[in-house]
């Protein structure tokens, strides 16, 4: 019973560098986002997802490209890596029903470090 | 714009005594509101899934409420023990989004 799976669970990049961050579900929900966590601001809205081939933006879209290949699926790339992008990373998943969120699932976060 | 508010940012009570965060939020159209648990370093686990034609939901020692008419959702932790310790964080979702509004969250800290 996996939930939500994030990988890898920390990272350090040199600025200018791309990688892309791994979330996969096994719950089959359709709604997947990716959120960013920094001291004093809470979570914030990257990219979300309301099904296979669907993405749109959130809160703080810039410097992130997301893609969903599969329902599973749902990686953020970071195109270039700035100092600005050291942050932790969540990915969420939950099942849409009628249009609207139900119970969010979180997976276990991304550590990232730029320098 | 939507804003998730709680207060306290930080809270250390004695063991054994009952507490309430408080979670307060701008939009009247909330579809969801959802208590989650944060420990250091650590991912959200889902505590408690409030819908908005409900009042309230129950689990174990915790208890949270919504009330849409003042715009405000609270978590009640009964008899609080070490291992409560956690970062508390609600979150909003309105009608017609696919969309969580988080709060900065209340750091709880339950001295033995």
């Amino acid at each position: 019973n996996a939930g939500v799976t994030q990988t890898p669970k920390f990272q350090v990049l040199k600025t200018g560098q791309s990688m892309t961050l791994q979330c996969a579900q096994d719950m089959n929900h359709e709604y997947m986002s990716w959120y960013r966590q920094d001291p004093g601001m809470g979570l914030r809205l990257i990219h979300y997802s309301v099904g296979a081939g669907i993405t749109d933006q959130g809160e703080v879209p810039n410097g992130y490209n997301v893609s969903r290949s599969t329902t599973e699926d749902f990686p953020l790339r970071l195109l270039s890596a700035a100092p600005s992008q050291t942050s932790v990373y969540f990915c969420a998943s939950s099942y849409s029903a009628g249009g609207v969120n139900t119970e969010a699932f979180f997976g276990q976060g991304t550590r990232l470090t730029v320098v | 714009k939507q804003e998730v508010t709680q207060i306290p940012a930080a809270l250390s009570v004695p063991e054994g005594e009952n507490l309430v965060l408080n979670c307060s939020f701008t939009d009247s159209a909330i579809y969801n509101l959802q208590w989650f648990r944060q420990d250091p370093g650590k991912g959200l686990t889902s505590l408690l899934l409030i819908q908005s034609s409900q009042r309230e939901q129950t689990s174990g020692r915790l208890n949270a409420s919504l009330d849409k008419s003042s715009g405000r959702s609270t978590l009640y932790i009964a008899a609080s023990q070490p291992g409560d310790s956690a970062t508390y964080l609600c979150a909003e979702t309105t009608s017609g989004t696919y969309k969580y509004i988080f709060g900065t969250g209340t750091r709880l800290k339950v001295l033995a």
